[in-house]
């Protein structure tokens, strides 16, 4: 029962470094979704992937990229990491085809820039 | 557009005391309404849903009804344990997109 599983765990980086972070979910869902989380904000969408192929801005895109890479997996990428992207990310994913389906979410992937 | 208001926290609570955590919604169509569940150091897992106006939710002794009319979908249990202790976030979906309230956190004490 893998569910959503994200690499990796624990990142510490320095301003200006790049890096990816992996997500992969083994319930051949259709949607995947990236967000952050932010002390006293809640989940904020960054981007998300309605179905392969496919991929969308959220409410917070800016210095991040995504990949749809097959149906399993949705790669988040920022390519020059900035303080303000501290945070912990969390990857969902969903069945899609209708409202009353919920999203299933990773455990996190926690990332400090320095 | 859509959103979902929760009730501030944090609440502390003695066991076996009864709990509501408030949540309000702004939709324009019919979404369907979450409440997940955070534990400490992981990610967020769905404990309850409803789909349509009027429905109950439950799991794990947690309820929530769907009402429509009040725009709401307010959590409650009867009875709550240390283990409880978690953070709490109302979610809605519609035309898929979900809308997510900011966590209420709860502290239950022996």
């Amino acid at each position: 029962n893998a569910g959503v599983t994200q690499t990796p765990k624990f990142q510490v980086l320095k301003t200006g470094q790049s890096m990816t972070l992996q997500c992969a979910q083994d319930m051949n869902h259709n949607s995947m979704y990236w967000y952050r989380q932010d002390p006293g904000m809640g989940l904020r969408l960054i981007y998300y992937s309605a179905s392969e192929g496919t991929t969308d801005k959220g409410e917070v895109p800016n210095g991040y990229n995504v990949s749809r890479l097959n149906k399993r997996e949705f790669s988040l990428r920022l390519e020059s990491a900035a303080p303000s992207q501290t945070s912990v990310y969390f990857c969902a994913s969903r069945r899609g085809g209708g409202d009353n389906q919920p999203q299933h979410f990773g455990d996190g992937t926690r990332l400090s820039i320095l | 557009g859509d959103s979902v208001t929760q009730m501030e926290g944090p609440v502390t609570l003695s066991e076996e005391a009864f709990l509501t955590i408030n949540c309000t919604y702004t939709a324009t169509g019919y979404p369907s309404l979450f409440w997940y569940v955070q534990y400490p150091g992981e990610g967020l897992q769905l404990l309850l849903k409803a789909t349509k106006a009027d429905d109950k939710g439950s799991n794990k002794g947690f309820e929530a009804t769907y009402r429509k009319e009040t725009t709401s979908f307010h959590l409650e249990k009867g009875s709550v344990q240390v283990s409880d202790s978690a953070v709490y976030f109302c979610a809605l979906s519609d035309q898929n997109q979900f809308y997510f309230g900011t966590g209420t956190s709860l502290t239950v004490i022996p």
